[in-house]
């Protein structure tokens, strides 16, 4: 069974640059695994930031951004915000199904 | 505006079924793949099933397969979810979510498997 990795939690002060990512427990993320990422906050539906390993979904800043780094998708928020603070999600497309990682909580102090 | 709402959720007791609707609007719905994906209270999102535009292919996650069914109604822009076997482990918020990979989401309709 494919496991989709993310860090459990990460910290970033506001203003600073944070990158989260998205991996296998076997393999590399490639583009061929359209990677994309969701944002969450609590008792709210997912927002998606990213899709497609780089596009950025209507409406989301130039803040944050969407690559492959080494052997795994990353996402970049440049400037830091209070209300960045959120759950995200990555998800990676395995031919038939998709697979989401377990979520990364991040705090902004 | 592209606006999906999710009815059907509610309590059911181990081993009972439950069917789960998303009316669809804003789009032109026969075009989009669908999926639904839950997310267990305190847990983080899980996909559980993909159906095609035409409604002709569909796939679903193993913890669900041979007991959950996605269909959908492209004269009524509805999808819809037929859930059986229910087991406390499905317990979530089921949400509909537009397009492969996911653009749009529902808010969401909360499923709870207990006797």
């Amino acid at each position: 069974q494919t496991v989709v990795t993310q860090e459990p939690s990460f910290s970033v002060s506001p203003g600073g640059t944070v990158t989260l990512t998205c991996g296998l427990s076997s393999g590399s993320v490639s583009t061929n695994y359209y990677p994309t990422w969701y944002r969450q906050t609590p008792g709210r539906a997912p927002r998606t930031l990213i899709y497609s390993t780089t596009s950025r979904s209507s409406g989301v800043p130039d803040r944050f951004s969407g690559s492959i780094l080494g052997n795994k998708a990353a996402l970049t928020i440049t400037g830091a915000q209070t209300d960045d603070e959120s759950d995200y999600y990555c998800v990676l497309y395995m031919g038939s199904y998709w697979v989401f990682g377990g979520g990364t909580k991040l705090t902004v102090l | 505006e592209v606006q999906l709402l999710e009815s059907g959720g509610g309590l059911v007791q181990p081993g009972g079924s439950l069917r789960l609707s998303c009316a669809a609007a804003g789009f032109i719905f026969n075009t989009d793949a669908m999926n639904w994906v839950r997310q267990a209270p305190g847990k983080g999102l899980e996909w559980v099933s993909l159906i095609s535009g035409s409604g002709d292919d569909t796939y679903y996650a193993d913890s669900v397969k041979g007991r959950f069914t996605i269909s959908r109604d492209n004269s009524k822009n509805t999808l819809y979810l037929q859930m059986n076997s229910l087991r406390a482990e499905d317990t979530a918020i089921y949400y509909c979510a537009k397009g492969s990979p996911f653009g749009y989401w529902g808010q969401g309709t909360l499923v709870t498997v207990s006797s």
